[in-house]
């Protein structure tokens, strides 16, 4: 059974650097793209960005300047990093796991509990 | 404003057939499998239906969904108290090479 596990800051003042990780348990690491994506409170979900297995990343071009996304596969885990938030960027921060195949791109399919992340000075 | 168009609420009575609706392009939904999602309150979502009609195991039959051209409808049955939550569609978006998502459909058993 697939588990993602992730942990970071809850509270941040704006202009500084948000800071999640997510720990992959079970299931293969390779051959699959590790999301975060992030929901605003009593809002929809938007893609933040992913990175694969072997470190190629893909981010939202609306975020694309202050987002970084990494991995470190000799530990199963990928992080994100923000730059700069601002009130906007209130959410719940969920990493995520998707596939796809030869044809095919997939959105994910197991998700981490979220992370609450509040911008506030 | 999300990509994917969904109304913002639903409701039905216990035993009711319920559907709700997803509405894309021909980037996304016009060329890719939709998912649907089911998040109850407080909680991450969870895949409901995958591969426009595949359900992961666990899910009941109830949950059914159509898609033509650009759009999709999930379908609940036999509804229950326990299906109150928020429903969110999903597809790749080629334009975007990422996922979007609808805003999401509450729905409410009466």
């Amino acid at each position: 059974q697939v588990q993602l596990q992730q942990w970071g800051a809850g509270l941040l003042k704006p202009s500084e650097t948000l800071s999640l990780t997510c720990a992959v348990y079970g299931g293969s690491f390779n051959n699959y793209y590790w999301n975060w994506i992030r929901q605003p409170p009593g809002k929809g979900l938007e893609w933040i960005g992913e990175v694969n297995h072997s470190g190629s990343t893909n981010y939202n071009p609306s975020l694309k300047s202050r987002v970084n996304i990494s991995l470190d596969a000799s530990k199963n885990q990928f992080s994100l990093r923000l730059s700069s938030v601002a009130a906007a960027d209130t959410a719940v921060y969920y990493c995520a796991r998707r596939g796809s195949d030869f044809w095919t791109n997939y959105p994910p399919d197991y998700w981490g509990l979220g992370t609450l992340v509040t911008v506030s000075s | 404003q999300s990509v994917l168009t969904q109304p913002p609420s639903a409701s039905g009575t216990p035993g009711q057939r319920v559907t709700m609706s997803c509405s894309g392009s021909s980037s996304n939904l016009g060329s890719n499998y939709v998912y649907w999602y089911q998040q109850l309150p407080g909680t991450a979502p969870k895949l409901l239906i995958y591969r426009s009609n595949e359900r992961p195991s666990g899910v009941p039959d109830r949950f059914s969904v159509s898609k033509s051209g650009t759009s999709a409808s999930l379908a609940i049955s036999g509804l229950r108290s326990e299906d109150e939550a928020d429903y969110y569609c999903a597809a790749w978006d080629d334009s975007l090479s990422g996922p979007v998502f609808g805003g999401g459909t509450k729905l409410t058993v009466l």
